[in-house]
C-alpha cells in the first residue's frame, strides 16, 4: 500500500526556469515531510523539510509547499540549474523515529 | 549532517549465499536504519538498530533473512541471508539527525547483484 505518490517519473526543464514537482499522501497522521535528492551511484541527500503546522517552507532556490486538505505537497526550485539533474524522492512520517515513507521518486533533467 | 559509509559499495553474488554490508558513521548516533531499493521503486525500511538491543523489523522483513548487528554507537551490519535474485536491489544505512527533527542522512548505498 502505498502511502506517498509521485506521479511524475519524469519532468524534463529549461535551465533558469521553474521545476515543479508534485507528491501526494494518503495517510492523514503524517506530521512532517521531506524532500531528498539522489544522484547515480550515491545516496540520497536531505533537501528540505515541512511540518504539517506549516504550509510553506522555504531555502534558497528550493521551496515546499504543503496542502493539508488535499493531502499535497510540491516542491519548486528556482531557478533551475544543470546541477539539479537527479532523482528527487518525497517521504513522510508519522511521528514514528524512523518510519519514513518514500515515493517513487521523480527524474528531472535540467537542459541547457 | 554526519559522514557515513558503507562497504561494499558494490558486489556480485551466488544465489544461496550471504554478503554482510557495514556501516559507519562519523559520530555517535542512538539510532541507525536499513533501507533497501529495489530497481526502479522507491526505499523501503526494513529495520531500525538501536545499539544494545534487538533490531526492529518492518512488516515483510524478518530477522532470519537480514540479520543485523549494532555493536557501538557508530557501526552497523545488515546480512542479507541465502540470497536469491530477488534480493537484488541497493542496500542504504542511514542516522537520524541531532538536531531531534525527523530528517535523516544517508550512506552512499551498497549496490548488490544476485546472479
Amino acid at each position: 500500500d502505498q502511502q506517498v505518490k509521485q506521479n511524475s517519473p519524469s519532468l524534463s526543464v529549461q535551465e533558469g526556469r521553474i521545476s515543479i514537482l508534485n507528491c501526494d499522501y494518503t495517510n492523514s497522521m503524517f506530521d512532517y515531510f521531506l524532500w531528498y535528492k539522489k544522484y547515480p551511484a550515491e545516496g540520497p541527500t536531505f533537501l528540505i523539510s515541512i511540518s504539517s503546522i506549516k504550509d510553506k517552507n522555504e531555502d534558497g532556490r528550493f521551496t515546499v509547499f504543503l496542502n493539508k486538505s488535499a493531502k499535497h505537497l510540491s516542491l519548486h526550485i528556482v531557478p533551475s540549474q544543470p546541477g539539479d539533474s537527479a532523482v528527487y524522492f518525497c517521504a513522510a512520517s508519522d511521528g514514528g523515529w524512523g518510519k519514513l515513507q518514500f515515493g517513487a521518486g521523480t527524474q528531472v533533467v535540467v537542459t541547457p | 549532517s554526519a559522514v557515513i559509509s558503507q562497504k561494499p559499495s558494490r558486489d556480485i553474488c551466488q544465489r544461496g549465499t550471504s554478503l554482510t554490508i557495514q556501516c559507519q558513521v562519523d559520530s555517535q548516533v542512538t539510532m541507525m536504519f536499513w533501507y533497501r531499493q529495489q530497481p526502479g521503486q522507491s526505499l523501503t525500511l526494513i529495520a531500525t538498530a538501536n545499539q544494545g538491543s534487538e533490531a526492529t523489523y518492518e512488516s515483510g522483513f524478518v530477522i532470519d533473512k537480514f540479520p543485523i548487528s549494532r555493536p557501538n554507537l557508530t557501526f552497523s551490519t545488515l546480512t542479507v541471508s541465502n540470497m536469491s535474485p530477488e534480493d537484488s536491489s541497493i542496500y542504504l544505512c542511514s542516522v537520524e539527525s541531532r538536531t531531534g527533527s525527523h530528517e535523516q542522512y544517508f550512506g552512499p548505498g551498497t549496490r548488490l547483484t544476485v546472479t
